[in-house]
């Protein structure tokens, strides 16, 4: 089944600490996103990137730093300088990233909880 | 700027009825798409139904379509036929080519919360 994978589905943090949310997808997409919810709210754009070994901030990137070696991975890194990390993140890619009629499809989260 | 405004924080309907799901939005640029995603209580966003700015027809996918207005700039959704299962959070969402960047920005309203009585 091709989809989007995310973990771990609930993500503990103690202040000062660097943590990772991986995020894998298997259908073949050149363009992946990260977004942040937080209750109640819509989602906000982190990272995206539309190729390999490049990507590009959104609009709440501080904080926060990603990779893209392979295109079916584009780990998340929550660094200690997000002072409020507690959120929802969903992972999300489409096929290529530049189209206005491109839908994102997304996985299904993780839950990041600051001790 | 691009800006999604649902005005609806919930709305109630019974089973096998249809229901209405408000969505207005504004944009400068003259292409554009409108999507709607479904999230239940697990958190998976799911995708429901795209609408692109130069469409002419409404878009429809089974028991949701999209009822299109773009001179007042809207885009609600329609279910018909309610079921328990649709009780959910339904984002309304705008892609756009923000002022000519290369990527397509998805820009979401606040969510509206929806619950389907028996």
């Amino acid at each position: 089944d091709g989809g989007i994978t995310q973990s771990p589905k609930y993500l503990f943090r103690k202040e000062g600490q660097n943590v990772t949310l991986s995020c894998e997808q298997n259908l073949n997409h050149d363009a992946m996103y990260w977004y942040r919810q937080d209750p109640g709210q819509g989602l906000r754009l982190i990272y995206y990137s539309q190729i390999v070994n490049d990507f590009q901030k959104g609009d709440i990137a501080e904080g926060y730093s990603v990779s893209r070696e392979k295109k079916e991975s584009f780990p998340l890194t929550v660094t200690s300088a997000q002072k409020n990390p507690t959120a929802f993140y969903l992972c999300a890619s489409s096929i290529a990233g530049g189209a206005n009629q491109e839908t994102q499809y997304f996985g299904p989260g993780t839950r990041l909880l600051v001790l | 700027a691009q800006k999604i405004t649902q005005t609806q924080p919930g709305m109630f309907v019974q089973e096998k009825e249809a229901v209405t799901l408000d969505c207005t939005y504004d944009t400068s640029d003259p292409s554009y798409g409108l999507f709607w995603y479904k999230q239940p209580s697990s958190g998976e966003m799911i995708f429901l139904i795209y609408q692109g700015s130069y469409d002419q027809q409404n878009a429809t996918e089974g028991r949701y379509s999209l009822n299109f207005q773009k001179a007042r700039k809207s885009a609600n959704l329609v279910i018909s036929a309610s079921q328990l299962g649709d009780s959910a959070m339904y984002f309304c969402a705008m892609l756009s080519n923000a002022g000519g960047t290369s990527y397509g920005k998805l820009t979401f309203g606040q969510g509206t919360i929806l619950t389907v009585h028996p």
